[in-house]
């Protein structure tokens, strides 16, 4: 097992232009979250699935953001209509299980720059 | 909403312990955690601590908990230079609330 993937690591985009990112968690790991971190501060939480369900979204999700997890494996995150603000590093994780310490584990992260 | 604050900056020497503190406001949480951001890295999970719990140790690292003044903190014992990196503490099992981060530099 090579931990949580993510791809692509950077996108460059122009503004009002669609991105969609891939998040790939640790085989067998029910829970997967979205976070976005920007510099100079923690990730804040955007949303989370457990299988194929999406639980909770943050008010930070605006319309522009969606997120699947279809068959309860790999995640995308898609954001329409990009803005500058977007700018981030989105960090996804997954989960073993639910309850207990609930350790998550992190992916590398994709950098999203919005020109 | 939970509110979470670190000091932003340590600096050590190396053989020296570091102490990375965190304050927070809700003490509704299960789990309290500590990670470790390399840069151009995730986040790495440290140690974390159950709610119930004073300390906890493990190996290198020390968790405190005092629930009364509601402030975590992690102590690394003989800091070294590969210790270089962003300590965040993040409350809550499930979706997490993170602290800022506190960059600590280890100088030799």
């Amino acid at each position: 097992d090579t931990g949580v993937s993510q791809d692509p690591r950077h996108k460059i985009t122009k503004r009002g232009q669609n991105v969609t990112f891939r998040c790939d968690p640790i085989s067998e790991h029910n829970r997967l979250y979205w976070y976005r971190q920007t510099l100079g501060q923690g990730p804040e939480f955007l949303t989370y699935f457990q299988n194929e369900a999406q639980l909770e979204k943050s008010r930070l999700l605006s319309d522009r953001f969606s997120a699947e997890r279809p068959k309860g494996s790999f995640s995308t995150l898609e954001i329409q209509r990009t803005e500058q603000g977007d700018s981030a590093m989105y960090l996804c994780a997954s989960s073993p299980r639910v309850g207990g310490a609930n350790e998550q584990f992190f992916g590398p992260g994709t950098r999203l720059t919005v020109l | 909403g939970e509110d979470v604050e670190q000091s932003l900056f340590l600096s050590v020497r190396e053989g020296d312990s570091s102490v990375i503190n965190c304050t927070y406001t809700d003490s509704s949480s299960t789990y309290l955690y500590w990670y470790k951001q390399e840069p151009g890295a995730g986040l790495q999970l440290l140690t974390y601590i159950f709610s119930n719990m004073d300390m906890k140790q493990d190996q290198r690292l020390t968790v405190l908990l005092n629930k009364k003044d509601k402030h975590l903190s992690l102590r690394i014992a003989d800091t070294q230079t590969g210790d270089s990196a962003i300590y965040f503490c993040a409350l809550g099992a499930g979706k997490s609330t993170f602290g800022d981060g506190t960059t600590l530099t280890v100088k030799p």
